[in-house]
């Protein structure tokens, strides 16, 4: 059975970078036509989708943010990670890492998310 | 930018039918996805491409899609049912993925 795990530190200042990792178990991030992305949720602004990454290397993010997002994979660790720069309390959130079949594909499995906090 | 609304919440007695609502210009022309989120707990999909069941959802969901409206249908409610349920579609003018806000369904 896939499942994701996130990681990384709970607390950010602002204006730093915010990285977080997705482990993958139960199968491998190169094995199948797969997009593996992330997706944060806050009280503020409900579930937002980030970007995603297909298992070939190619990315794809929220026009929103894109000029702050960074997705890329690690296949020797089968994770992926998240790079955001610039946050700020608005970046505040848990964020999931999931999987999905293609654009336009359901999100499925979800990690069990991790919180992030901003704040100086 | 493509917008999907969704009542905030919905009450229902168990045993009776809920239907959750997501609305959206022309949104019987694109496929929408559901999610179920308890309390503390990552969303679990629960209805995709309008109206397909992902193995181990009981057939008690359902899902509807056309026109300006789809529709998740949740039969017979049990109390393990209270939970948010999202939408979710694919927004290919702006290349993004869309959620709507989400309703809380409360089981009497």
């Amino acid at each position: 059975q896939l499942q994701l795990r996130e990681s990384g530190p709970a607390l950010v200042k602002p204006s730093e970078t915010l990285s977080l990792t997705c482990t993958v178990s139960g199968g491998s991030i190169t094995n199948g036509t797969y997009y593996w992305g992330w997706i944060r949720q806050s009280p503020e602004k409900g579930l937002e989708w980030i970007g995603s990454i297909y298992y070939n290397g190619n990315t794809y993010y929220d026009p929103s943010l894109k000029s702050r997002v960074t997705i890329n994979l690690d296949t020797s660790k089968n994770q992926f990670s998240l790079i955001l720069h610039s946050v700020t309390a608005a970046d505040a959130a848990v964020y999931y890492c999931e999987r999905h079949r293609s654009v336009g594909k359901p999100f499925d499995p979800w990690g069990q998310g991790t919180r992030v906090t901003v704040s100086s | 930018s493509y917008v999907v609304t969704q009542p905030p919440s919905l009450s229902v007695g168990p045993g009776q039918t809920a239907r959750i609502t997501c609305g959206g210009n022309n949104i019987g022309r694109k496929s929408v996805h559901w999610y179920q989120q308890k309390p503390g707990q990552a969303p679990v999909l629960v209805m995709f491409d309008d109206d397909d069941r992902p193995s181990g959802i009981p057939d008690r969901f359902s899902g509807s899609n056309s026109g300006n409206t789809a529709t998740l249908t949740i039969s017979r409610v049990v109390a393990g049912d209270e939970a948010d349920y999202f939408c979710q579609v694919w927004d290919g003018d702006d290349d993004r993925h869309v959620f709507g806000g989400g309703t809380t369904v409360s089981v009497l």
